[in-house]
């Protein structure tokens, strides 16, 4: 079973804020990191999908990165509002076609 | 583009019934979907991997003849609960990618709500 881990399970921020989550997974066999924003009654939308060590992407006010060596990635929120309030989710992929989920990150911004 | 249409979104049944779970992919083929499960308060957990004209891989602990998988076409997956019963109560979702490998985002369903009395 492979192991990964989100942290912190739940966050409450105030409007403008910037905040930070994180995913940790195995460093060995890696093969992606996604990201995914999960909104209340939708479905999970894809943020990011990174594959080499050292990746930043970034998406408007979003922005992740990744260290495959040491098994974390980082998402960033810039300048917070109520609009991302949402569970984030990362999944780790080796080289097979699965991926392993993290437990999510439940993110609340207060207006 | 890549949207996947899941049905239906919520269903309550009696204890022994079976409930068919479909999977669309609506604006592209998707020759693999994925199956996952999800308890209260823990992550998505893959059930089983539905490749079209073959069949389902089936996780461990996944029993398959309680979770049928059918993988008819390259637009749609359906997942049947057989005999449910109460510990079957969970949240299903499905997902596909509109191209092959890990490194492709996975494009999800909205999810059933399955509640069995």
């Amino acid at each position: 079973i492979l192991n990964v881990e989100q942290s912190p399970q739940s966050l409450h921020v105030q409007e403008g804020d910037s905040t930070n989550f994180t995913c940790s997974f195995p460093s060995s066999n890696f093969y992606a990191l996604h990201w995914y924003r999960w909104e209340t009654a939708k479905s999970p939308e894809a943020l990011f999908v990174m594959t080499l060590n050292g990746d930043e992407k970034k998406k408007g006010r979003i922005s992740a990165t990744l260290n495959t060596k040491e098994g974390y990635s980082y998402l960033y929120i810039k300048g917070s509002q109520p609009e991302d309030s949402a569970t984030y989710l990362c999944a780790f992929g080796n080289a097979g076609n699965m991926l392993t989920f993290g437990g999510g990150t439940r993110l609340m911004v207060k207006p | 583009g890549a949207v996947v249409s899941q049905h239906p979104s919520w269903v309550i049944c009696k204890s022994g019934t079976s409930v068919k779970i479909e999977c669309r992919s609506l604006d592209f083929q998707a020759t693999t979907m994925f199956w996952y499960r999800q308890f209260p308060k823990q992550s998505l957990m893959l059930m089983a991997t539905s490749n079209e004209g073959s069949k389902a891989t089936y996780e461990q602990g996944v029993e398959k003849d309680k979770f049928l998988i059918n993988h008819a076409s390259l637009t749609l997956s359906t997942l049947t609960v057989t005999s449910a019963h109460p510990e079957d109560s969970s949240f299903y979702i499905c997902s596909a990618r509109a191209s092959q490998g890990p490194g492709s985002p996975l494009h999800f369903g909205n999810g059933t709500r399955l509640t069995v009395t």
